[in-house]
């Protein structure tokens, strides 16, 4: 199985500041997710992180809230801005691992904005 | 629009029970279905994967199959014990070429010593 590192695990945040969440793979892959799980919810997906090129971002999320980073083939950034407590949620990235089917996860980062 | 509902949303049982959680999806155009485990506060645990033409797979006590026509997976556990307890989801990959994967609303199992 694919590992997948996230740092840091857990914070504690000031409303209006930002977090960014780092995410690394220990193989190259093409794509990378990240997803958010709000309390008591499933994950929703937040966008498609893509190397060399813009992230991909579903509906309901902006780039100017949620800016990705994608430098090379095994690490992304996922950045909170401008937080509130309503983007108090675990945070988690995933990717597969190439020519496989399965998805794997990073632990997650749990936020909580005060 | 692919919808995932997992029923039933919360399930407490003795220990050493059988039990069986359901999964449904709305668009039978899937790829593949995997199960997840995941613990209070944590990341997700993959527990097992079917793709679209199989029928189903297992791991140790658990089973999952998957009819895919009637846009169902059931998670079979046997023999359940209290290390057992966490949340399980399913999600469905959607068509090749993609990773993206819709996640289901999860069940959270409670097994009692």
């Amino acid at each position: 199985s694919a590992v997948i590192s996230q740092k840091p695990s857990r914070d504690i945040c000031q409303r209006g500041t930002s977090l960014t969440i780092q995410c690394q793979v220990d193989s190259q892959v093409t794509m990378m997710f990240w997803y958010r799980q709000q309390p008591g919810q499933s994950l929703t997906l937040i966008a498609t992180a893509n190397q060399g090129s813009e992230a991909t971002y579903e509906s309901g999320f902006v780039i100017d809230k949620f800016p990705i980073s994608r430098p090379n083939l095994t690490f992304s950034t996922l950045t909170v801005s401008n937080m509130s407590p309503e983007d108090s949620s675990i945070y988690l990235c995933s990717a597969p691992r190439q020519g496989a089917s399965e998805a794997f996860f990073g632990q997650g980062t749990r936020l909580t904005v005060v | 629009k692919q919808e995932v509902t997992q029923i039933p949303a919360a399930l407490s049982v003795p220990e050493g029970e059988n039990l069986v959680l359901n999964c449904s999806f709305t668009d039978s155009a899937i790829y593949n279905l995997q199960w997840f485990r995941q613990d209070p506060g944590k990341g997700l645990t993959s527990l097992l994967l079917i793709q679209s033409s199989q029928r189903e797979q297992t791991s140790g006590r658990l089973n999952a199959s998957l009819d895919k026509s009637s846009g169902r997976s059931t998670l079979y556990i046997a023999a359940s014990q209290p290390g057992d307890s966490a949340t399980y989801l399913c999600a469905v990959r959607r068509a090749s070429g993609t990773y993206k994967y819709i996640f289901g609303t999860g069940t959270r199992l409670k097994v009692l010593a």
